[in-house]
């Protein structure tokens, strides 16, 4: 029973526009991540938060931007996405030194 | 810096043999180590991990893995393959200190044949 929700699973969408992708988590857990996933690949962490106000920048870089208002929710915003942004993105998240909880992951592409 | 290596990138294996998986890690100290299962479209499922104690772990759908410290390995077996199995399987590794992030390796992808 997943315990963290990503919306939207699929989303298409035309260059330019601005989009959020939602990740929100019931488990109260402190350590939230995203990932950037192209099919078939490996696991690229573009962006993390230790609590409520803290995010800091992953290994590989991206246009995107977190915010962390609440310890629940660590919403992703593309402010112009572009089609070198088509990837699935994953978010996860953690308490202590404990394995991560993932999503579902939203599959985006741009057109 | 703590990495993570699986040698192989696809394996094939028939519906009922045993399954071996690579993976390799790099780390100072004793680490925490993941597999993960992802099937397609979808995010990654925790199988097992390991933090400590008995080097041989117990996870889910059957797969075990096995910590070799003097080898760097985690390898993850299972003796009888499903065709249900077939996926991409991550080793992760974690630090024991600050910094809880982990290090992914690239992946296997697992083929079932019937």
């Amino acid at each position: 029973e997943a315990d963290i929700y990503q919306t939207p699973r699929y989303l298409v969408i035309g260059t330019g526009k601005k989009i959020t992708l939602e990740c929100s988590q019931t488990m109260g857990h402190d350590k939230m991540y995203w990932y950037q996933q192209d099919p078939g690949m490996e696991l690229h962490l573009i962006h993390y938060s230790y609590g409520v106000n803290s995010t800091e920048k992953g290994d590989l870089s991206s246009e995107s931007t977190v915010s962390r208002i609440r310890t629940e929710h660590f919403p992703l915003t593309l402010e112009s996405a572009r089609p070198s942004h088509t990837s699935q993105y994953l978010c996860a998240s953690q308490q202590g030194n404990y394995g991560y909880t993932f999503g579902s992951g939203t599959r985006l592409t741009v057109v | 810096a703590q990495s993570v290596t699986q040698p192989d990138i696809h394996i094939t294996v028939s519906e009922g043999a045993s399954l071996e998986l690579r993976c390799n890690y790099s780390y100072g100290a004793t680490p925490y180590l993941f597999w993960y299962v992802q099937s397609p479209g979808q995010g990654l499922q925790l199988l097992l991990k390991y933090f400590s104690g008995d080097t041989l772990v117990q996870g889910i759908k059957g797969f075990e893995a096995e910590f070799k410290r003097s080898q760097s390995s985690f390898n993850l077996r299972k003796p009888s393959v499903h065709w249900s199995d077939a996926a991409e399987y991550f080793c992760a590794v974690g630090s024991t200190g600050g910094g809880n992030k982990l290090t992914f390796g690239t992946g296997t992808q697992l083929k079932v044949e019937l």
